[in-house]
């Protein structure tokens, strides 16, 4: 098992509503990277937040916003929720700041469903 | 952009049988390659990392090769037990440590 923690496990919205969901990382580390995965593919990067500061971003809207506090824990944003929102949300930590040369770790996911 | 594909999509063999899952990626300007493995609604376990420089990766029962050049990867596992059934995702690092994932293979070993 890693460090990485997510919250909460499970959650239901409706469309149009928002919704956050948490990321503790790994002690030790200060990058977090947040990725979609719908059923049956693999997962799609949304962004990432080094020392707080977004450091990258895949294809996703800006709907879609993070944050990232001085304890390098992290937040995923939603807004104007969609059908096509509802997907496995995972969080990953490592070490690396803008090389790539380090392990991810990644937490056990947020399973977000839209009705 | 980097795409990466997996094949098979998925895999039935019996327990005992030595198997081989491929990757392979259109951008060879990559920093490393990793393979995960997933269980069911479940997130994703770090299974070998080889970075760009190298050439294979061994931990117990499995065997990571990278050739860079060709974009190509192979994951190989020895002695399969039915433990060893779930989907293994192949994933490259391009800039920021962003991961470009495959859909992966869904493994089943049949005891």
């Amino acid at each position: 098992e890693t460090g990485v923690t997510q919250s909460p496990t499970h959650l239901i919205k409706t469309r149009g509503q928002q919704v956050t969901l948490r990321c503790s990382s790994q002690s030790g580390h200060n990058t977090v990277s947040w990725y979609q995965q719908a059923l049956g593919q693999g997962p799609q990067f949304i962004f990432q937040y080094y020392r707080e500061e977004e450091n990258g971003r895949g294809n996703f809207p800006p709907r879609f916003s993070g944050l990232q506090f001085p304890n390098y824990s992290s937040e995923l944003n939603v807004n104007a929720l969609e059908l096509d929102d509802s997907a496995l949300y995972l969080c990953a930590s490592s070490s690396a700041g803008l090389g790539g040369e380090n392990t991810q770790y990644f937490g056990p996911g947020t399973r977000l469903t839209v009705l | 952009k980097q795409e990466v594909t997996q094949i098979p999509a998925a895999l039935s063999v019996p327990e005992g049988e030595n198997l081989v899952l491929n990757c392979s990626f259109t951008d060879s300007a990559i920093y490393n390659l990793q393979w995960f493995r997933q269980d069911p609604g479940k997130g994703l376990t770090s299974l070998l990392l080889i970075q760009s420089s190298q050439r294979e990766q061994t931990s117990g029962r499995l065997n990571a090769s990278l050739d860079k050049s060709s974009g190509r990867s192979t994951l190989y596992i020895a002695a399969s037990q039915p433990g060893d059934s779930a989907t293994y995702l192949c994933a490259v690092s391009g800039d920021f440590n962003k991961f470009y994932f495959g859909s992966g293979t869904k493994l089943n070993v049949k005891p």
